[in-house]
């Protein structure tokens, strides 16, 4: 079983479609993030959670909703997206020393990432 | 503000020849964390390095070699006798004592045969 896996690794959808994007941590870590690549673009952070608490949101469209209902699990559920969302998304996780909810110094753990295209 | 500026977007060496890849950053903190990752065609980004902004030391790990300046705000990466097996995209990100991560664009390394 890989640290992070990523379901489904491909995945084209059209604008009015619901879908959503799931990712499993089995490195008991307690902190997970997504993040979106697009083509030469740096890696954007969109999301953070740890200790299952969202920690960070830069500003994202509410048409990405994330869920984190563990520390194993990760949800990005996707809803009206528009073709310039159409990227690679990845998903992270990493273990936090800290006390509280920072993940300064982490190093995270990517998933392989799910395509997403949009039509 | 925070940034991560990687120019050389694509780089092509022949194998065993070494190679250097450049980061350098842009922060206002004092204290900040650098990494390297590795990208490759799979697509999961693999942890190569940490380092803290109060160890200047550099680092070699096997034929892997970091060279980090506060001085330039540099963190550059140097792959020793490249090897086919190395042929990736590797990003430099700086993170400051919030939660947030900053990635350049990433450098595609292509080792040839």
């Amino acid at each position: 079983e890989t640290g992070v896996t990523q379901t489904p690794r491909h995945l084209v959808m059209g604008m009015t479609n619901k879908k959503s994007l799931k990712c499993e941590q089995h490195l008991g870590h307690n902190a997970m993030y997504w993040y979106k690549q697009s083509a030469k673009k740096p890696l954007e952070l969109m999301f953070v959670y740890s200790l299952e608490e969202r920690v960070e949101n830069n500003s994202v469209p509410s048409r990405f909703s994330p869920e984190c209902p563990n520390s194993s699990h990760l949800f990005l559920h996707l809803h009206t997206l528009q073709p310039e969302d159409s990227a690679l998304y990845l998903c992270a996780s990493s273990q936090s020393l800290n006390l509280g909810t920072r993940v300064f110094g982490n190093i995270q753990y990517f998933g392989a990432g799910t395509r997403l295209s949009v039509l | 503000a925070q940034k991560v500026t990687q120019a050389q977007t694509e780089i092509s060496v022949v194998e065993k020849e070494d190679v250097t890849l450049d980061c350098v950053y842009e922060t206002r903190d004092t204290t900040y964390y650098l990494f390297w990752y590795k990208q490759p065609p799979s697509g999961e980004l693999v942890f190569l390095i940490r380092r803290n902004s109060f160890d200047e030391q550099n680092e070699i790990s096997g034929r892997y070699s970091w060279n980090f300046q506060k001085s330039t705000s540099s963190f550059n990466f140097t792959i020793t006798a490249s090897q086919v097996v190395d042929s990736a995209v590797y990003f430099c990100a700086l993170q400051n004592t919030g939660n947030q991560f900053y990635f350049g664009t990433g450098t595609s390394l292509t080792v040839i045969p």
